[in-house]
């Protein structure tokens, strides 16, 4: 199976900061990547996917780069609403297989 | 507007089974890829399964292949999980999933002795 690792893990950030999260996947997934934003309490919402496809109605701030096994989100002025859990998800093999997450918390 | 509307969650017993369901609307449903996620309590996000939507072609997390059981009846517009032998480590919040990013507002499934 292939594995997902993110970094950083947790994050503190202002309004108005660029921020960049970083996942990797153990072995090649072409640019068969996915980012997911979860509020507590709430299901996952997709960002976009094949890398750097924004999902309908995401905000253009939200950016993805990448092929193969690393691969980035960058976010490129913090909003309030933007302080939320970060996920990539490889869809590229069956079984998929989400990162461990990256917190963004406010500073 | 689409809907997935879930149920079947709640409390099992170690080694007991649970069946959960989840049925879609607003979409067509029979032309869409499903799938099952799971959170455990504080946790991050786990893939389950997935099934094609035509029905034959399924795949599953290592951590629940040989228990659980992805099915749909298309007919029905209905997604199913069936878990057998669960154990405490299934303890999660569970999610339906598919076509464009549709989600259902997740169950609870607690497994406690």
């Amino acid at each position: 199976d292939i594995q997902m690792t993110q970094s950083p893990s947790s994050l503190s950030a202002s309004v108005g900061d660029r921020v960049t999260v970083t996942c990797r996947a153990s072995q090649d997934i072409r640019n068969d990547l996915a980012w997911y934003q979860q509020k507590p309490g709430k299901p996952p919402k997709r960002l976009m996917y094949a890398t750097s496809t924004l999902q309908s109605g995401v905000p253009s701030r939200f950016s993805g780069s990448g092929s193969g096994t690393e691969f980035t989100l960058t976010i490129a002025s913090l909003q309030p609403e933007d302080f939320a859990t970060y996920y990539c998800l490889q869809h590229n093999t069956y079984p998929y297989n989400f990162g461990p997450g990256t917190k963004l918390e406010i500073k | 507007q689409v809907h997935l509307v879930q149920s079947g969650g709640g409390v099992v017993q170690p080694g007991g089974s649970l069946r959960l369901f989840c049925a879609a609307s607003g979409f067509t449903f029979s032309s869409y890829d499903m799938y099952w996620v799971r959170q455990a309590p504080g946790k991050g996000l786990e893939w389950v399964a997935f099934i094609r939507y035509y029905e034959t072609t399924k795949s599953y997390a290592d951590s629940v292949k040989g228990r659980f059981t992805i099915s749909r009846d298309n007919s029905k517009n209905t997604l199913y999980l069936q878990m057998n032998d669960l154990r405490a480590e299934d303890t999660a919040v569970y999610y339906c999933t598919g076509a464009d990013d549709y989600w259902g507002q997740g169950t609870l499934v607690t497994v406690s002795s």
